[in-house]
């Protein structure tokens, strides 16, 4: 079972401060996806990584694949009020054809 | 495109009743997938479809029936709800299976009494 932890489960900072959260696992994935959630919606596709190593940038999110693509980041520079909701990496068990997820980061930012 | 439309939005059942949340997608995704979303429990697979015809169990198949006899649907039974299946459910697609990438729906918020 290809199984994804996420770090930090939660996390609560003010506007204009940088994070990360991280995405990590002991299995290697064809690819990563992050999405993000808002309360009472369902979630939404952010990125996909493919290649490992490669770094995607979307506006202030940056996302890294690891080396060895066992692993993700997600840093946010200068977070804002609207960068809160809940953020899931997932990964395709691409011999079953479903994806794993993992538990999320529950991020806030305060104005 | 609608993209995945779910109804009901919120659903209120007494114990043992049944019922069907319905799933769309007008994308000609292959793949559909349902999940349930529970506090600090993150999203579980219920059942997956790889395409017509063909369905699979996921990790919590227990207590729900799915049928994929179209492209574009992909409803949920309930067969005799229970508390514990007092959730949210999000119905999802993706081109292929395989590729990760999935488009959600709206979800639909079910209470069981």
């Amino acid at each position: 079972t290809q199984l994804l932890e996420q770090s930090p489960q939660f996390l609560s900072i003010q506007e204009g401060e940088n994070l990360t959260v991280y995405c990590n696992s002991s299995s290697v994935f064809s690819s990563l996806q992050w999405y993000r959630q808002e309360p009472g919606e369902g979630p939404v596709l952010l990125v996909t990584v493919v290649t490992g190593g490669e770094v995607k940038k979307l506006k202030r999110l940056t996302f890294q694949f690891g080396d060895a693509r066992k692993d993700s980041s997600l840093h946010i520079t200068a977070a804002q009020p609207g960068d809160t909701g809940l953020y899931l990496c997932a990964g395709p068990n691409t011999n079953a054809g479903k994806s794993t997820f993992g538990d999320g980061t529950t991020l806030t930012v305060k104005p | 495109n609608a993209g995945v439309t779910q109804t009901p939005k919120f659903q209120v059942l007494k114990t043992g009743q049944s019922m069907t949340l319905q799933c769309a997608q007008d994308m000609n995704h292959e793949y559909m997938s349902w999940y349930r979303q529970d506090p600090g429990m993150g999203l579980r697979l219920i059942h997956y479809s790889v395409g017509a015809g063909i369905t699979d169990q996921g990790e919590v198949p227990n207590g729900y029936n799915v049928s994929r006899s179209t492209t574009e649907d992909f409803p949920l039974r309930l067969l005799s709800a229970a508390p514990s299946q007092t959730s949210v459910y999000f119905c999802a697609s993706s081109p292929r299976p395989g590729q990760g990438n999935q488009y959600f729906g709206p979800g639909t918020r079910l209470l069981v009494l």
